[in-house]
């Protein structure tokens, strides 16, 4: 059965820093390609960040573009986000999702929720 | 970047009617068009991929039709669990993914 469980949300100050895990289980990590979407609150959806199954190629919505890092390591089957310079609009649930399908995301985690505020 | 639509905003429903749902694309997505639900404090769920392909275990009551930039969402019996909001997403060019602002479906 396919798992995916995300770690190290909470509060953090405006201009902080935050390092959020995704531990995935069930299926051959390598395989796919990983995806961080979030979902301020009592709003819609946002993509965030990809990164290809090897690890060699990311990409980023404009929103956070040159503050998160995305990351994978492969052997221990985590996804991570990197966030710098965090600001108040980065108020969010993130969810690590599977790709499936060829683009759509099939596998979700239960979030995270992220609050920046002083 | 490709915008996404959704309509209506919002819609009231009976239980066992039927509901249409519609989602439209600035550009051509070929057939590269999701479809979630997201029920409240849940991680969405994927319904649809490929735009007509239904996920595994998504009862035959959810259907997805179209191609291009014209795109539907059909529930062809609401039940009481269907009361959600549902989400279109295109994955046709990337980076960005984009998704619709969604469609809540309500009693």
């Amino acid at each position: 059965e396919v798992e995916l469980v995300e770690s190290g949300g909470g509060l953090v100050q405006p201009g902080g820093s935050l390092r959020l895990s995704c531990a995935a289980s069930g299926f051959k990590f390598t395989s796919y390609e990983m995806t961080w979407v979030r979902q301020a609150p009592g709003k819609g959806l946002e993509w965030v960040s990809s990164i290809i199954s090897t690890g060699d190629s990311m990409y980023y919505a404009d929103s956070v573009k040159g503050r998160f890092t995305i990351s994978r390591d492969n052997a221990k089957n985590s996804l991570y986000l990197q966030m710098n310079s965090l600001r108040a609009e980065d108020t969010a649930v993130y969810y690590c999702a599977r790709e499936f399908g060829g683009g759509s995301w099939g596998f979700w985690g239960q979030g995270t929720l992220v609050t920046v505020s002083s | 970047e490709i915008v996404m639509t959704q309509s209506p905003a919002t819609m009231s429903v009976s239980p066992g009617e039927r509901a249409t749902l519609s989602c439209r694309a600035s550009e051509s997505v070929t057939s590269k068009l999701a479809w979630y639900q997201q029920k409240p404090g849940q991680a969405p769920r994927l319904l649809i991929y490929g735009a007509s392909t239904r996920a595994t275990g998504i009862p035959a009551r959810f259907s997805g039709s179209g191609s291009g930039t014209e795109f539907t969402l059909t529930i062809s019996s609401l039940q009481s669990e269907d009361f959600a909001v549902y989400y279109c997403q295109q994955y046709h060019k990337r980076p960005p993914f984009t998704f619709g602002p969604g469609t809540k479906v309500d009693i």
